[in-house]
């Protein structure tokens, strides 16, 4: 079946840049999303990228997308403490636009 | 414009008996969509329903779960003889039927389900 593969843990300080990294293997994805989850709570959806784009930015996220890797990142530029939470990448798979989540990264940020 | 609403946010449950969660969608959404996220996991999709249409169940355990989004009303998700491993936050989801945005979901803040 259809899987996404993420790095579980990422720590990076303060106004440095962050990147998250997502594998995935349904090569029919048409949107990918990025999802944020901070502790006891709901997904706030952060931006999304249709398949038939490369790049995507905005404000300080930029998403890239190599669809021939089936590889998807996110950048944070200028992270700050409160973007400390868990980021989904979730593409669109196994038809019927259900969503296909990975483990989820857990970004840490610190001073 | 209210955003998902799930209720309720925390619900205790002994084992044997039933929990019902409710999921009322965006405004103007007609498609919801339901994903159990077990501790330390990502959310897997269990079931995607249109007004009074189930149309894809793919992700329901065989026994003991069913949904149901009626006419008029919330979604409900609803499970039978609960179960400890059944304990997990339960997210709904929605998007409109049609537009730019109808292949984006919006999530509401999920329902922790504890069994005893």
């Amino acid at each position: 079946g259809e899987d996404v593969e993420q790095s579980l843990f990422l720590s990076v300080r303060e106004g440095d840049s962050s990147v998250i990294n997502c594998t995935y293997t349904d090569s029919s994805s048409t949107y990918l999303y990025w999802y944020k989850q901070e502790p006891g709570a709901g997904l706030q959806l952060l931006t999304y990228i249709f398949s038939n784009m490369d790049m995507k930015q905005d404000q300080r996220l930029t998403v890239l997308l190599n669809k021939k890797d089936k590889h998807l990142s996110l950048r944070i530029a200028d992270t700050q403490t409160g973007d400390s939470a868990i980021y989904f990448c979730a593409p669109v798979g196994g038809g019927y636009n259900k969503l296909i989540f990975g483990a989820g990264t857990r970004l840490a940020v610190h001073p | 414009n209210a955003g998902v609403m799930q209720n309720p946010r925390h619900l205790v449950r002994r084992r044997g008996q039933e929990a019902r969660l409710r999921c009322s969608p965006m405004k103007g959404h007609s498609h919801v969509y339901w994903y159990r996220q077990l501790p330390e996991e990502g959310l897997k999709f269990m079931v995607y329903l249109q007004k009074e249409n189930i149309i894809d169940e793919s992700g329901m355990p065989k026994e003991r779960f069913s949904a149901e989004f009626p006419k008029e009303g919330p979604s409900i998700l609803r499970i039978q003889q609960v179960v400890r491993g059944d304990s997990a936050a339960y997210f709904c989801a929605s998007s409109p039927k049609e537009g730019l945005a109808k292949n984006i979901q919006y999530f509401g803040a999920g329902t922790r389900l504890s069994v005893l």
